[in-house]
């Protein structure tokens, strides 16, 4: 069974660009969370997808947006990227929201602004 | 809120030695447990989980008991490889979401 695929693996921007960052998750699962992991402030929540509806989100500005597809895929969006966005992007699917379905975790997308 | 303190790091042992990583955590629900670890350049892989206080959450020879008293989840295991060097989290979630809540990570270095 193939893991959660991230797309890109790495990405490098310019501050002012936005990105579109992509997941597939496991197949069959069909709840998608992000999560973004930097040096200083570790591993933060960004958003949680479930049936194609956002069940939660991180407090993350408003530039940090993101969706779900009918297949489950995912996709998140940053615009106006600032150097602070730099960060591995992490993607994790589970079968169903709730802490009784474990989260997978894709390898990241490493995301660079300069 | 709901939040996870982990040692600092890097904890550096040698081979066969015994580790013990301290997690602690306060929430505003009844948290489930978890202990996830990060291999260089990948993602993280659950290690062990327990949803419940007494729970003895088990993998690969690492134990972590949900300790509610103590609001505690220590990792521990009784002789480290070389090949478990890897950062390790200790996180959170509340009872019916997936959201975690991780603690800042503690980085275990085992040599030969």
């Amino acid at each position: 069974k193939a893991g959660v695929t991230q797309t890109p693996r790495y990405l490098i921007k310019t501050r002012g660009q936005q990105v579109t960052l992509s997941c597939s998750p496991i197949s069959g699962h069909r709840s998608v969370s992000w999560y973004q992991q930097t040096p200083g402030q570790g591993l933060q929540f960004l958003f949680e997808y479930f049936s194609e509806t956002q069940r939660n989100k991180g407090n993350f500005p408003g530039r940090f947006s993101g969706r779900q597809f009918s297949n489950s895929r995912s996709e998140m969006n940053v615009s106006t990227l600032e150097l602070g966005d730099s960060a591995l992007y992490l993607c994790a699917s589970s079968l169903a929201p709730g802490s009784d379905s474990p989260l997978h975790f894709g390898n990241g997308t490493r995301l660079t602004v300069t | 809120g709901n939040s996870v303190t982990q040692m600092e790091g890097p904890v550096t042992l040698s081979e066969e030695a015994f580790l013990t990583i301290n997690c602690t955590y306060t929430a505003t629900g009844y948290p489930s447990l978890f202990w996830y670890v990060q291999y260089p350049g990948e993602g993280l892989q659950l290690l062990l989980k327990a949803t419940k206080a007494d729970d003895k959450g088990s993998n690969k020879g690492f134990e972590a008991t949900y300790r509610k008293e103590t609001t505690s989840f220590h990792l521990e295991k009784g002789s480290v490889q070389v090949s478990d060097s890897a950062v390790y989290f200790c996180a959170l979630s509340i009872s019916g979401y997936s959201t975690l809540t991780f603690g800042k990570g503690t980085m275990l270095l085992v040599s030969p």
